[in-house]
């Protein structure tokens, strides 16, 4: 039972366009939604999160969008830029105390 | 050091031998997290500790695997007469508490059942 999917295994994009990474949550209980970047043989890194109780968040060049009629969640990246090549997951939770459930993970590749 | 540590790095074991990984969260963090990463898969939950509540175990895919945390601490997952299935990267992650911050993770433990 998948309750978070990443439904896109893999994304290329141009280096200072736009990268545009999805996931899609079944839980309407989740509340808390995080997006983490991982390089190989690294652990991965937080990136971004949103509450539920908001639809936006930016930090820098990254911006989170929640839409929780859709239960759906993006990540837009701009511009991107070839350091942010990783492999891209985003995880939910549902309140305190809960664990993070993980999506299986998007690759980005961003061409010079 | 500040972060998440985790060791071995890397581990090579023989199928039917029993392995110990280890895991010093960062230091106040509450929380503690397994994760395991197959070859081409996502990240798996395995076992969550939140302070002196029991543990969430229900990610653990078999009895061959347990887990503790000592004093609140170091942690140590355990795995039994491995099998080459159980070849993954194995991550630890802390967190301040059990709110909705973020969880800090380690660089993981490479297993590799031969």
């Amino acid at each position: 039972d998948q309750q978070v999917k990443q439904n896109s295994p893999s994304l290329s994009v141009q280096e200072g366009r736009i990268s545009i990474l999805n996931c899609d949550y079944t839980n309407s209980m989740f509340d808390y939604f995080l997006w983490y970047k991982k390089y190989p043989a690294e652990g991965p890194t937080f990136l971004i999160s949103i509450s539920s109780i908001k639809d936006k968040n930016e930090d820098g060049r990254f911006t989170v969008f929640l839409n929780k009629s859709a239960k759906h969640l993006s990540l837009h990246i701009v511009p991107s830029q070839p350091g942010d090549s990783a492999v891209y997951f985003c995880a939910a939770k549902k309140s305190s105390g809960d664990k993070l459930t993980f999506g299986t993970g998007t690759r980005l590749a961003v061409r010079p | 050091g500040a972060g998440v540590s985790q060791s071995p790095s890397n581990k090579v074991t023989e199928k039917g031998k029993d392995v110990e990984l280890r895991c010093d969260p960062i230091s106040g963090h509450t929380a503690l997290y397994w994760y395991r990463q197959s070859l081409g898969q996502g990240l798996e939950f395995l076992i969550y500790f939140q302070g002196n509540s029991a543990p969430d175990k229900s990610g653990l895919p078999s009895d061959r695997f347990s887990a503790e945390r000592t004093g609140g601490s170091v942690s140590t997952l355990t795995i039994q007469r491995t099998q080459q299935e159980d070849s993954a990267v194995y991550l630890c992650a802390s967190l301040k508490t059990g709110g909705t911050t973020e969880a800090f993770f380690g660089q993981g433990t490479r297993l590799t059942v031969v």
